[in-house]
């Protein structure tokens, strides 16, 4: 199956600052979905991308298939930013199980 | 809508004990999916179903995991006898025809087996 890893895996913001997460994907997909968990634990769906750019308040999403990468902005991080940011690929093609990555954990102080 | 809805938040139980966690998926989605999260082994999609029927339950871990939709609007995980290693948040998500959809997720459910 897929293969799905997120970089960096640890990331620290002062307030205000921008950030760039990135995905890369073992194969080609037609479905890319990033997702945060907050430190309360609930998952919310971010973007369904899989392929050009889609932006949404701070946050931005650019997936290129063709690369197998995706990447996930945050413009003027804010502390509620903080938590987990997940992306998630097909397990195969034609697959409805995603595989999500190992994440990147953000904490965005003050 | 109110969102993927599971019950109950929190489940503290011992070893040996019936374990049933519930999904009430959003209205009109017709996957649901049920997804297991650990520090080690990360979000593993352990069964969907696609219109009340399971599709794919390969994930399970074992025969004392089972998990059923009677209709379009409940779906129950249920492990038993329950052991500690099965320790793990719990999440029901759904979605509109597929995963090529945007998934959402419940809030879970934090399971802890003594």
């Amino acid at each position: 199956g897929i293969q799905v890893e997120q970089s960096p895996p640890d990331l620290i913001l002062q307030e205000g600052a921008n950030s760039t997460l990135r995905c890369n994907f073992s194969d080609s997909v037609n479905n890319l979905q990033w997702f945060h968990q907050n430190p309360w634990g609930q998952l919310i769906n971010l973007f369904y991308i899989p392929s050009g750019t889609k932006q949404n308040g701070r946050l931005s999403a650019t997936t290129v298939a063709t690369e197998r990468y995706s990447l996930l902005y945050i413009s003027s991080s804010q502390t509620t930013d903080s938590g987990v940011y997940f992306c998630a690929a097909p397990f195969g093609a034609g697959s409805y199980q995603l595989t999500f990555g190992k994440g990147t954990k953000l904490s965005v102080i003050p | 809508d109110a969102g993927v809805i599971q019950s109950p938040r929190h489940e503290v139980t011992e070893m040996g004990q019936e374990v049933t966690l519930r999904c009430k998926p959003i209205s009109g989605h017709d996957y649901l999916f049920w997804y297991r999260q650990t520090m080690m082994r990360g979000l593993e999609l352990l069964i969907y179903f696609n219109n009340n029927v399971p599709i794919d339950d390969s994930g399970m871990p074992e025969d004392r995991f089972s998990a059923k939709m009677p209709n379009a609007s409940f779906s129950t995980l249920k492990i038993q006898p329950s052991e500690p290693r099965d320790s793990a948040v719990y999440f029901c998500a759904s979605s509109f025809h597929g995963p090529g959809e945007k998934l959402f997720f419940g809030s879970g459910t934090q399971l802890s087996v003594l």
